[in-house]
């Protein structure tokens, strides 16, 4: 299958500081990444929609000065954490659906777990 | 809203089937997908069937889904310790970038 990446895969930071996650597809190309954020057990929670050269669609109840996303080609989408506080601790995983797939499936990145101190 | 459920936990001897379940209340969803997430790492695909399918086979992998009572199953054959992972079923809509919905997840252990 296709392979996304993320970078970095683990970051601890103080509180007050910002974040920057970043979401690769390696070989396709991708119009539109997924952000999700998973809490400990819990399921996947969609957090925003990204589209190269427009601006992102967030989910209701995510702030978008809070989490800044930039899709700035069609294999990189960047999510940026400002002023991140403990509770923005959690597991950040992304995904990409490629242009042509036969069964609309996405393909995730191994995840950016965040712990903010 | 879209509702996705799963039973938490499922607990299998090494060598026998694996049957995790999952509901869906979207009648219009086109493809339902079967995810495997390992602890601390992302999502792997494993299957997907389309909506209009009944039943899709995978080397070890038995996906029976059943449209009017909103039921899809994931059968595992021969279930190894490999195995053991959180498994989530996903609903998908036509368009290539459509958003998935996610069940709540069930963690498979296998135990020897």
């Amino acid at each position: 299958g296709a392979v996304v990446s993320q970078h970095p895969s683990r970051v601890i930071c103080k509180s007050g500081t910002s974040v920057k996650i970043e979401c690769r597809s390696l070989d396709f190309q991708a119009t539109t990444m997924f952000w999700y954020r998973q809490f400990p057990k819990q399921s996947l929670m969609l957090m925003a929609t990204s589209n190269e050269g427009s601006k992102a669609t967030y989910e209701q109840g995510v702030e978008k000065d809070k989490f800044l996303i930039n899709h700035a080609s069609l294999t990189l989408s960047t999510l940026t954490v400002t002023s991140a506080h403990p509770e923005d601790s959690s597991f950040y995983i992304c995904s990409a659906p490629p242009q042509i797939a036969v069964g609309n499936e996405q393909f995730f990145g191994p995840g950016t777990r965040l712990t903010v101190l | 809203g879209e509702d996705v459920e799963q039973s938490l936990f499922l607990s299998v001897r090494e060598g026998d089937s694996s049957v995790i379940n999952c509901t869906y209340t979207d009648s219009s969803s086109t493809y339902l997908y079967w995810y495997k997430q390992e602890p601390g790492a992302g999502l792997q695909l494993l299957t997907y069937i389309f909506s209009n399918m009944d039943m899709k086979q995978d080397q070890r992998l038995t996906v029976l889904l059943n449209k009017k009572d909103k039921h899809l199953s994931l059968r595992i054959a021969d279930t190894q310790t490999g195995d053991s992972a959180i498994y989530f079923c996903a609903e998908g809509y036509t368009g290539t970038a459509s958003k998935l919905t996610f069940g709540t997840g069930t963690r498979l252990q296998v135990t020897l």
